[in-house]
């Protein structure tokens, strides 16, 4: 079964600043999808990143870019010029066939 | 356009009742899931549809839950005979088709309390 493990359950960076969230997955198959999603208060799960496995390449989105090492199963998420709006929950997800699995959590505050 | 939608947002049951969430796909989304979010924790699967068929239940977590989507597009999670242990959010997500290159799009959730 595929696990996905989130070791920093708290962070906080300064406004402006970086900060990189961890996360580390175990799965024996070759192709799949890595997911970062970000839970505000509000609940609503909202799509961060996402990078394909078989893609060397890492994805970027704007302040948001991920450090994709398959070899070593891990899939880190780098918040640049992080912003107050940023503070969340971030939850790193597996996809291989249909569901989602997630990881802990991250909690991210922001200091202004 | 319209998001998923879930309801209700709140549930209060006391411990023994039934309860029944909804939850309201993207139009057009063949592929419907179910997660619980314990207080604190990721969402774990529960399960999923495609169109209007049950395709995996493995993460029920027992035979009190039931799920359903009888005509492909609103679906129905029930539980039966609550207890404390069912407290938590419920998430559900759509997305076009059954494909890991397609986004899950997630609902607001519906947080359950057991008294």
């Amino acid at each position: 079964a595929q696990t996905v493990t989130q070791s920093q359950p708290e962070m906080s960076v300064q406004e402006a600043e970086t900060v990189t969230l961890s996360c580390t997955y175990d799965t024996s198959e070759s192709d799949y999808y890595l997911f970062w999603y970000k839970q505000p208060p509000s609940r609503q799960m909202i799509l961060v990143i996402r990078q394909e496995a078989y893609k060397q390449q890492n994805a970027t989105e704007n302040r948001f870019s991920v450090n994709f090492q398959k070899a070593a199963k891990s899939f880190s998420l780098k918040i640049s010029d992080s912003q107050l709006g940023d503070a969340a929950m971030y939850f790193c997800a597996y996809r291989n066939l249909e569901e989602l699995v997630f990881g802990q959590g991250t909690r991210l505050t922001i200091n202004p | 356009g319209a998001g998923v939608s879930q309801s209700p947002r709140y549930k209060v049951a006391k411990r023994g009742q039934d309860v029944a969430l909804r939850c309201d796909p993207i139009s057009g989304h063949v592929s419907l899931f179910w997660y619980q979010q314990a207080l604190g924790q990721g969402p774990e699967f529960l399960t999923y549809f495609q169109n209007e068929a049950q395709l995996d239940k493995s993460g029920l977590p027992s035979d009190r839950f039931f799920a359903e989507r009888p005509e492909g597009s609103v679906s129905t999670l029930k539980i039966q005979r609550t207890q404390q242990e069912d407290s938590a959010v419920y998430l559900c997500a759509s997305s076009l088709v059954l494909n890991s290159v397609y986004e899950q799009y997630f609902g607001p959730g519906t947080r359950l309390t057991v008294t």
